[in-house]
């Protein structure tokens, strides 16, 4: 099965700082997926990158993916106090029917 | 679309009660994943159905965890008896069952057994 490890566990930045967040994973993919998670609620998409893409943009998300490295990177800039979540990765396989989640990464953003 | 829907949002119950949680699948979706969340082990995938086969329940913890899906639209997730380490979030999710789809996630149910 498929699973992503994000790292740091916790990270606290001040509001306008950069956040970075790491993801990787062991066996080869087809995808891999950011989701956020707001206390008390679901898991909300952010955005997909395809094995064969390197980057991939979303207004102030940037993802990266080496399949080398088997690692993934999700970076928030200028973030604000209501990024205030928990990020997950999740990889895909080659139908969609095995997605598991890392533990997250915790983002504090202090205004 | 109402996205995927979850009941009872929370659920107080007393060990050894049966516990019946229930998902509405976003329209056209096919796959249905069941998935707990607790500090101590994160988000844990239970099973995950296809065109409502179950094709992987190697997640679900042990016999008193049941989940069915009795059409393309609705599941649920059966826990009898219960017991207090059932404690967590439930989260139900649906996606298409093709890779690099986006799997959407209701609000879970929020589950203490007592």
């Amino acid at each position: 099965s498929q699973q992503g490890e994000e790292d740091p566990q916790a990270l606290s930045i001040q509001e306008g700082e950069n956040a970075t967040m790491n993801c990787s994973y062991k066996t080869s993919i087809n995808n891999l997926q950011w989701y956020r998670q707001n206390s008390g609620r679901g898991l909300v998409h952010l955005i997909l990158i395809r094995s064969n893409e390197r980057e991939k943009h979303s207004g102030r998300l940037r993802v990266t993916l080496d399949t080398s490295k088997k690692s993934s990177s999700l970076l928030i800039t200028a973030s604000r106090a209501a990024d205030t979540a928990s990020y997950f990765c999740a990889t895909g396989g080659y139908n969609n029917n095995d997605m598991r989640f890392g533990a997250g990464t915790r983002l504090t953003v202090k205004p | 679309d109402a996205g995927v829907i979850q009941s009872p949002r929370h659920e107080v119950t007393e060990m050894g009660q049966e516990v019946t949680l229930r998902c509405k699948l976003i329209s056209g979706h096919n796959s249905l994943f069941w998935y707990r969340q607790t500090m101590m082990r994160g988000l844990e995938l239970l099973i995950y159905f296809n065109n409502n086969v179950p094709i992987d329940d190697s997640g679900m913890p042990e016999d008193r965890f049941s989940a069915k899906m009795p059409n393309a639209s609705f599941s649920t997730l059966k826990i009898q008896p219960s017991e207090p380490r059932d404690s967590a979030v439930y989260f139900c999710a649906s996606s298409l069952s093709y890779s690099g789809n986006t799997i959407y996630f209701g609000e879970g149910s929020w589950l203490t057994v007592v």
